[in-house]
């Protein structure tokens, strides 16, 4: 069964507004992921984030990270069109080297 | 480009079959997993091989095998395939085993199966 479960599973805003997908997990991680995905294509690493951070930005990506809820969130600021894709967290395993994908947010953005 | 390629792009075949897909990793890259995207079940971790061993297994069907060649590259084989095998398989490659590294992924293999 998959590690991580987001919310929502589809996103639809206008261009120059902020982003905010959520991934929930249930069991004890040393890091997170987010990973991007345009359309029928591989992924693409976003940023990653250790259990022992709280916030991390790269760029217009600002990411969060609760243990004690075992919940993470990716936030896009002014969202362009091309931000249009599939957004997955993704867990590694404790002590194991799985890493484990979520269910996916699909965002659209619209011009 | 992430550097790891993966043939063929699209496959199709019918119930039955057997087929391999292929995976080179990135450069230096030591690490190959194997996932399989389908619209119900979504991204599912295979299998990992790190240096020609096998380093960890998650949802992979006894009608899948897999291996890491010397030089580094994999295949995933398929066999008595099924109608719910169609997919997409994505290969991604590390660095190392750890699951801080990031992945990087190839285009994948759109497997159809009539």
């Amino acid at each position: 069964s998959q590690q991580g479960e987001e919310d929502p599973q589809a996103l639809s805003i206008q261009e120059g507004e902020n982003a905010t997908m959520n991934c929930s997990y249930k069991t004890s991680i040393n890091n997170l992921q987010w990973y991007r995905q345009n359309s029928g294509r591989g992924l693409v690493h976003l940023i990653l984030i250790r259990s022992n951070e709280r916030e991390k930005h790269s760029g217009r990506l600002r990411v969060t990270l609760d243990t004690s809820k075992k919940s993470s969130s990716l936030l896009i600021t002014a969202s362009r069109a091309a931000d249009t894709a599939s957004y997955f967290c993704a867990t590694d395993v404790y002590n194991t080297d799985k890493l484990i994908f979520g269910t996916g947010t699909r965002l659209q953005v619209f011009p | 480009d992430s550097g790891v390629t993966q043939t063929p792009k699209h496959l199709i075949t019918a119930t039955g079959q057997r087929v391999t897909l292929r995976c080179s990793p990135r450069s230096g890259d030591l690490s190959v997993y194997w996932y399989q995207q389908s619209l119900d079940q979504g991204l599912q971790f295979l299998i990992q091989y790190y240096n020609g061993e096998e380093r960890a297994k998650g949802n992979i069907l006894e009608r899948f095998s897999a291996q890491q060649f010397p030089d580094l590259h994999s295949e995933l084989n398929l066999s008595s395939l099924e109608l719910g095998d169609s997919a997409l398989y994505f290969c991604a490659s590390s660095v190392g085993t750890s699951g801080s590294l990031e992945q990087f992924f190839g285009p994948g293999t759109r497997l159809t199966v009539l």
